[in-house]
Formats: structure tokens, C-alpha cells, sequence
């Protein structure tokens, strides 16, 4: 069974830039969860959706980024414009739902650097 | 202010030896607690997943336990391999889902043959 998916990698952009990312999540896991995890830190939640619909978004900076997951399966994560702080790791991960103990399952993520 | 505080914040074993890294919560209320693995440019991998009412889960090598009175819990690894080196995150829930989970820093942990 594939695991969480995301691309790119790895990306490098300047200042006030747009950049985009894409996870595709495990296969009949109706949740899926954005999380920023800066060096030496744990990761922090950006955005929940439970199918197509985003349920906690409350810590999602709204001003520079914005988030889909138009069909309920994969979802992309934009900022615009990136600030130099906005350089981290951005992990995505799904389960089958939120509310029961569902393991959580992550990607490999995507290192951004922002110059 | 719900936190996860994990200590040592890195650590340096002997291949072969044994360590136990150790995780204190102030998350209130608590449902469950759980342990990830991260290896170097991955996303988290879990280990275990304990309810209030467990007080200790193993898996493999791993074993975590739970002292739901004290909040704290600590993970022993056992006989440590090359493989084992990645930072281990402590994380724990309000709840039964996975809606408010608070992540502790983690621990780094190297293993030098």
C-alpha cells in the first residue's frame, strides 16, 4: 500500500515568491492534516480537513496562505508571498478519521527554503 | 497552556546499549499518548499509541510507559542499533482522535558504532 505522497521534495524560492505543494493522502483516509514542523521542533498543525471540508484552520496564517483539497482526496498547500520565516518543513498526513484514535500517517515532506 | 516537554533534549549511546528517553505533559484532559519515530529528512513514523488506561506498550525493541497520575511516560529502547538513530517526538491527545494534538520537541538520538 502507497503511503502519504508529496511533491516536491525539496524547494528553493526568493523572497515574495508563490510556491505550492501537493500531498496526495493514503488511499480511503478521509483526514487530512497540513503541519509545519520547523528544525528541531515539532510539528505544528496548519490546516485539518475532514473530506473536502477544512474543520480547524485556525492556526493557518489566512493573510499569506491557502489550502484546497477540492474532491476530498489531495490537497495542495500555497503561500504567497513566501517570507524568509516561512522556511521549514511541511508535512502532510491522513487518517481515517479524526475522531477515534486512528493512527496518523505522515509523508516524507517538503523542505522549503525560502532566500 | 497544554505542553509536551521530552528530555534529554539529544542523546549519544554505544551501539548495543540500552537508553530510555522521557516525556512530560501538562495536556489536560488526557486520552492518549503517543510515541513517533523521526529519521532524518522523514515524516513521523508511529510506535505506540497508549490510552490513560495503559501503562505500558512494546514494540520490538521499544517499550513505552505511562504514568497517567504523574504525567509522564518514557520510552526504552532496547539493545540500540545504527538504526535507531532519529529524533523520537512524544505526542499527546485530549481526546479520542487526533483533532488537538500537542508535539512535544522530540529527542535526538545518535547511535555510534
Amino acid at each position: 500500500e502507497a503511503g502519504v505522497v508529496q511533491s516536491p521534495r525539496y524547494k528553493i524560492i526568493e523572497k515574495k515568491q508563490p510556491v505550492a505543494f501537493w500531498c496526495n493522502p493514503i488511499s480511503g483516509h478521509n483526514t487530512l492534516y497540513w503541519y509545519l514542523q520547523n528544525l528541531g521542533q515539532g510539528p505544528e498543525l496548519l490546516i485539518r480537513y475532514e473530506n473536502e471540508e477544512a474543520v480547524d484552520d485556525s492556526q493557518l496564517p489566512k493573510d499569506r496562505f491557502s489550502a484546497e483539497r477540492l474532491k476530498g482526496v489531495d490537497s495542495t498547500l500555497k503561500i504567497q508571498p513566501a517570507e524568509l520565516g516561512d522556511s521549514a518543513v511541511y508535512l502532510c498526513a491522513s487518517s481515517l478519521a479524526s475522531g477515534e484514535t486512528y493512527e496518523q500517517y505522515f509523508g516524507p515532506g517538503t523542505r522549503l527554503t525560502v532566500t | 497552556k497544554n505542553q509536551v516537554e521530552q528530555s534529554p533534549q539529544s542523546l549519544i549511546i554505544l551501539e548495543g546499549k540500552n537508553c530510555t528517553l522521557q516525556c512530560n505533559y501538562t495536556v489536560s484532559p488526557f486520552s492518549n499518548l503517543r510515541w513517533y519515530k523521526q529519521d532524518t529528512g522523514r515524516g513521523p513514523v508511529s510506535l505506540t499509541i497508549m490510552t490513560f488506561s495503559e501503562n505500558t506498550k512494546s514494540n520490538g525493541r521499544y517499550t513505552a510507559t505511562l504514568d497517567a497520575d504523574t504525567k509522564q511516560s518514557s520510552l526504552h529502547i532496547t539493545a540500540s542499533q545504527l538504526s535507531d538513530s532519529a529524533s523520537y517526538i512524544c505526542v499527546v491527545s485530549p481526546n479520542f482522535g487526533n483533532e488537538k494534538l500537542t508535539f512535544g520537541t522530540g529527542t535526538r538520538l545518535t547511535i555510534i558504532p
